[in-house]
């Protein structure tokens, strides 16, 4: 099964830190998602990449950058934290079909 | 762009009866996959069931059956004999298909909370 790993479950941050969440997957999926998970919005997405060095802006990028060096490997940074981006982010990969993260839950104090 | 609209943000179910929950979307698309997918309390979301939009058969998977009315723009999830491992969040997706620029990535509704009681 392909698995998806999501570095931290819980992450608690400052205003103004930078923050590194990190996704890694064990298959060769050229494809992979940041999205953000808020109640009454579902999921949004922030970015995404398709390929090593590759990426696309989603819906939500503002706030956001992405770095993919690695094609296991796609991790979502948030430049200067704020307190609106205190949120569940979950990263996914494609093949033939999704497979998800566990998620982090972010809180920025 | 594609909207997935999911109106029950809410929903119960008496354990072993039937649920239905309703997502509809706009596309300008004739091609299309659909999805539910099930997010318990550990967070991993479960693929529940596809439809693809070329296929006028309505997909089903054991419990899971769907009802897919393309010109409606509408998919809806019927879960049958519910049972207590089925309460979690359920999220209707979208894809559009591979041939288009923005066919990588799954664009969901906002969630229905199913609530199974004893």
């Amino acid at each position: 099964d392909v698995k998806v790993t999501q570095s931290s479950r819980y992450l608690v941050k400052r205003t103004g830190e930078k923050v590194f969440l990190e996704c890694v997957q064990d298959m060769d999926h050229e494809n992979m998602f940041w999205y953000r998970q808020d109640p009454g919005l579902g999921l949004r997405l922030i970015y995404f990449s398709y390929d090593v060095k590759m990426k696309e802006k989603g819906d939500i990028p503002e706030g956001y950058s992405v770095s993919r060096e690695k094609k296991e490997r796609f991790s979502l940074i948030l430049e200067s934290a704020s307190t609106n981006q205190t949120s569940m982010y979950l990263c996914a990969t494609s093949g033939y079909g999704y497979t998800f993260g566990s998620g982090t839950r972010l809180t920025v104090v | 762009a594609q909207t997935v609209t999911q109106s029950q943000p809410e929903m119960s179910v008496q354990e072993a009866e039937t649920v239905t929950l309703s997502c509809t979307y706009d596309t300008s698309e004739s091609d299309y996959y659909l999805f539910w997918y099930k997010q318990p309390p550990s967070r991993q979301m479960i693929l529940v069931i596809r439809q693809e939009a070329y296929k006028q058969q309505n997909a089903t998977e054991n419990r899971f059956s769907v009802n897919f009315q393309k010109a409606a723009k509408s998919f809806s999830l019927k879960i049958s004999d519910s049972q207590l491992g089925d309460a979690a969040m359920y999220f209707c997706a979208y894809r559009s298909p591979l041939s288009s620029g923005s066919a990588r990535q799954l664009t969901f509704g906002s969630g229905t909370q199913l609530t199974v009681l004893p």
